[in-house]
C-alpha cells in the first residue's frame, strides 16, 4: 500500500510554456524525490526534498525546480519547456530521510507531452 | 558515478519457461538493489529489495540475488506466465536516490 498520488495523470504543453506537477505523499512521509523517465529509458533522479528543503539534485538544469509544503505534499515546476522534457514524471515518498532509498514508495506518474 | 546496465534489453519466451534477467552496476557501495515492474504507460511496482548485506530475496515465483563484489544482480522468474509480460527495471539504491537501468522488456507468449 503506497498511498502516493500524482496529478494530473496526463498533460500536454507547448514548447516554452511552464508546467507544475503535483505529488501527495503518503501520510507521515517527510521526504519526497522526483524522477524523470523518458520513453525507453530508466527513471533519472531530478531532486529530493526533506522537510521543505532541497536535499540533493541530479543532473538537471535550474529550470527544473521544486517545492515541498508543510503537509509534505510536493510540486515539480518546469519552466521554458523543451521537446525533450516529454516524459513520465514520478514522485516517490519516504517516511524518513535516514531510511534512505529502502522505503521509497512511488506514485503512478504524470505523463507530460511537450509539442 | 553509478551506472546500471540491464541485459537483455528485450526477451520473448513461451509460457512456462524459467528465465533470468541480468543487472550490473559499477559502484559496489550501494545501500540496496531493487527490482521493479513497469506496465506500459504506468508507474513502478516494487518487486524485491535486497539490502546490501543480503545475498537474495524471494517472493512467490520471483527470486533476486545480489553479488556486490562482482557488481551483479539477477532476477529469476519461475514458470513464466503471460501476465508477467512487462518491463523489469533494476535500481541501485544509494542514501538518497535510486540509479536505474534501462530495463528488460519481457514478453511471455501463451
Amino acid at each position: 500500500e503506497t498511498g502516493v498520488t500524482q496529478s494530473p495523470t496526463h498533460l500536454i504543453k507547448t514548447r516554452g510554456q511552464q508546467v507544475t506537477l503535483r505529488c501527495s505523499s503518503q501520510s507521515g512521509h517527510n521526504t519526497v524525490s522526483w524522477y524523470q523517465q523518458a520513453l525507453g529509458q530508466g527513471p533519472q533522479f531530478i531532486f529530493q526534498y526533506y522537510r521543505e528543503e532541497e536535499n540533493g539534485r541530479g543532473n538537471f538544469p535550474p529550470r527544473f525546480s521544486g517545492l515541498q509544503f508543510p503537509n509534505y505534499s510536493s510540486e515539480l515546476n518546469v519552466n521554458a519547456l523543451e521537446l525533450d522534457d516529454s516524459a513520465l514524471y514520478l514522485c516517490a515518498s519516504s517516511p524518513n530521510l535516514a531510511l534512505g532509498t529502502d522505503t521509497q514508495y512511488f506514485g503512478p506518474g504524470t505523463r507530460l507531452t511537450v509539442l | 558515478k553509478q551506472e546500471v546496465t540491464q541485459i537483455p534489453a528485450a526477451l520473448s519466451v513461451p509460457e512456462g519457461e524459467n528465465l533470468v534477467l541480468n543487472c550490473s552496476f559499477t559502484d559496489s557501495a550501494i545501500y540496496n538493489l531493487q527490482w521493479f515492474r513497469q506496465d506500459p504507460g504506468k508507474g513502478l511496482t516494487s518487486l524485491l529489495l535486497i539490502q546490501s548485506s543480503q545475498r537474495e530475496q524471494t517472493s512467490g515465483r520471483l527470486n533476486a540475488s545480489l553479488d556486490k563484489s562482482s557488481g551483479r544482480s539477477t532476477l529469476y522468474i519461475a514458470a513464466s506466465q503471460p501476465g508477467d509480460s512487462a518491463t523489469y527495471l533494476c535500481a541501485a539504491g544509494g542514501s538518497e536516490k535510486l540509479v536505474f537501468g534501462k530495463g528488460t522488456k519481457l514478453t511471455v507468449n501463451p
